[in-house]
C-alpha cells in the first residue's frame, strides 16, 4: 500500500510569506507527527495528532506555526512570516495506534530567502 | 527530558571491517527505539524497530541491541560495504513523541 506522503516536496519562500505543507498519512494510521529537521542535526519534534484531537504542540517553536488534522487524516502544517530560521526539512510521521512504529514521508525541504 | 546522545559523530573505516555504532538515553521509560538510516538529501529508511521488552532484532548484516535500564543501544554492522556509507539516527519513542539523536556519519572506503 501507500506510504505517507508530502506535498510539495521542495518549497522556497521569500521571508515574510505563509506557506502550508501537506501530509498525507498512511490510511487508518490513527496518529500522525510532525517534525523539523535542520541542516546536519537528528529531525525534533514538533506536534502530534491522535485522530483530529492535537494532544501535544511542545515541540512548535513559536506561535507562527500551527498545525491541524480537522477530519482525523490529512494534516496540514502552516508557517506564518517565515523566517530565514524557519528553513529546513519538515517530517510527517504516521502510525496506527499509540506508542507504535512510525512510519515517515519523504519531507518537505523548506528554503526561506 | 528525553536526551539521546550518538558515539561517534563521525567514522570512517575500510570495507569489509564490522563496526559498532552507540546510542545512549537518558530516560529508560520508553516503548521501543529504532534505527534508521538517511542519505543526504533523502528521507529516513527505518533499519530496526527494538520494543521495550525486548534485547535485540536482527536484519541482514545489521544487528541492535537495547539495555533498557542502562539506557543503551548499539548497532552492529558486519563486512561493511561502500553503500553502507550514510548518516545513521537512533531514536526514542517516548512520551509519544520519537526523540532522536543527532546521528553518525558514517562512510566507508573503498
Amino acid at each position: 500500500g501507500a506510504g505517507v506522503s508530502q506535498s510539495p516536496r521542495y518549497k522556497v519562500a521569500k521571508r515574510g510569506q505563509d506557506v502550508a505543507l501537506r501530509c498525507d498519512p498512511i490510511s487508518g494510521h490513527v496518529s500522525l507527527f510532525w517534525y523539523q529537521q535542520a541542516l546536519g542535526q537528528g529531525p525534533e519534534f514538533l506536534t502530534y495528532f491522535q485522530n483530529e484531537a492535537q494532544l501535544d504542540k511542545s515541540g512548535l517553536p513559536s506561535d507562527r506555526f500551527f498545525a491541524e488534522r480537522p477530519e482525523g487524516s490529512v494534516s496540514t502544517l502552516k508557517i506564518q512570516r517565515t523566517q530565514q530560521e524557519d528553513s529546513a526539512v519538515y517530517l510527517c510521521a504516521s502510525s496506527p495506534a499509540r506508542a507504535n512504529e512510525q512510519f515517515f514521508g519523504p519531507g518537505t525541504r523548506l528554503t526561506v530567502l | 527530558k528525553q536526551e539521546v546522545t550518538q558515539i561517534p559523530a563521525a567514522l570512517s573505516v575500510p570495507e569489509g571491517e564490522n563496526l559498532v555504532l552507540n546510542c545512549s538515553f537518558t530516560d529508560s521509560a520508553i516503548y521501543n527505539l529504532q534505527w534508521f538510516r538517511q542519505d543526504p538529501g533523502k528521507g529516513l529508511t527505518s533499519l530496526l524497530l527494538i520494543q521495550s521488552s525486548q534485547r535485540e532484532q536482527t536484519s541482514g548484516r545489521l544487528n541492535a541491541s537495547l539495555d533498557k535500564s542502562s539506557g543503551r543501544s548499539t548497532l552492529y554492522i558486519a563486512a561493511s560495504q561502500p553503500g553502507d556509507s550514510a548518516t545513521y539516527l537512533c531514536a526514542v519513542n517516548w512520551d509519544d513523541k520519537i526523540i532522536f539523536g543527532k546521528g553518525t556519519r558514517l562512510h566507508i572506503l573503498p
